[in-house]
């Protein structure tokens, strides 16, 4: 069965530090979101991408958070610098196709990347 | 979107049915109801979702009431493995954006 990929799975960094998270999505989903979950909290949005645009990025603190998805395919999420409250599970997510004329797909999750700034 | 409201735990016997409530007093005619769990240190995963009639498929039975101002995901015969978060989503399937806006969702513990 398709997955979504992630890595790495955990990650530990100082603050004021660079980090990248990698997502690799389910072979023809179109659209790639990037969640950020804080423990004991549901998943955040912070960017969605269809193809290589960005539809949503109105959570993503973009002082310090980039997101990019060149090719349309897999995405890589940055941060810089870390701050301490950037400890959280990174989450992938890619579904087939977002847009007018098609139904509602599900959206399928990876495993995610555990981020730990000390 | 609406928002939901869940108890933030629940416990239920293995081999005994699960029955989550979700409460959604002010949703909109075009918003659907969905239900995501998310298992220990995985990501989020589906389980069903409905707009006003009752839906079932291989993992659970989605109960919404008439005025749809709540819901109940059952999960007919529950195993260890159902242990989890469970989380009630209530959104506009507009096609334009599929955002999922989860609130903090309940704790369920299955109980050997």
């Amino acid at each position: 069965e398709a997955e979504v990929a992630q890595s790495p799975r955990y990650k530990i960094t100082e603050k004021s530090q660079a980090v990248a998270f990698w997502c690799d999505p389910i072979s023809g989903h179109a659209t790639l979101y990037w969640y950020r979950q804080i423990l004991g909290q549901g998943p955040e949005l912070l960017v969605q991408f269809q193809d290589e645009s960005v539809v949503d990025d109105s959570q993503l603190p973009k002082d310090r958070f980039s997101a990019e998805r060149l090719k349309g395919v897999d995405s890589t999420l940055k941060i810089q610098p870390a701050e301490l409250g950037d400890s959280a599970m990174y989450l992938c997510a890619s579904s087939l196709q977002s847009g007018a004329g098609w139904a509602w797909n599900e959206q399928f999750f990876g495993p995610g990347t555990r981020l730990t700034v000390l | 979107d609406a928002k939901t409201t869940q108890p933030p735990s629940m416990d239920c016997a293995e081999g005994r049915a699960a029955n989550l409530p979700c409460n959604h007093s002010t949703i909109s005619g075009n918003e659907y109801v969905y239900w995501y769990r998310q298992i220990h240190s995985q990501g989020p995963q589906y389980i069903i979702h409905g707009l006003k009639n009752n839906e079932t498929n291989e993992m659970a039975s989605l109960i919404i009431t008439e005025d749809r101002k709540s819901s109940t995901l059952i999960l007919p015969h529950a195993t260890l493995r159902d242990t989890a978060v469970y989380y009630c989503i209530v959104r506009v399937s507009n096609f334009g954006n599929e955002k999922l806006t989860f609130g903090t969702g309940t704790r369920l513990t299955i109980i050997p």
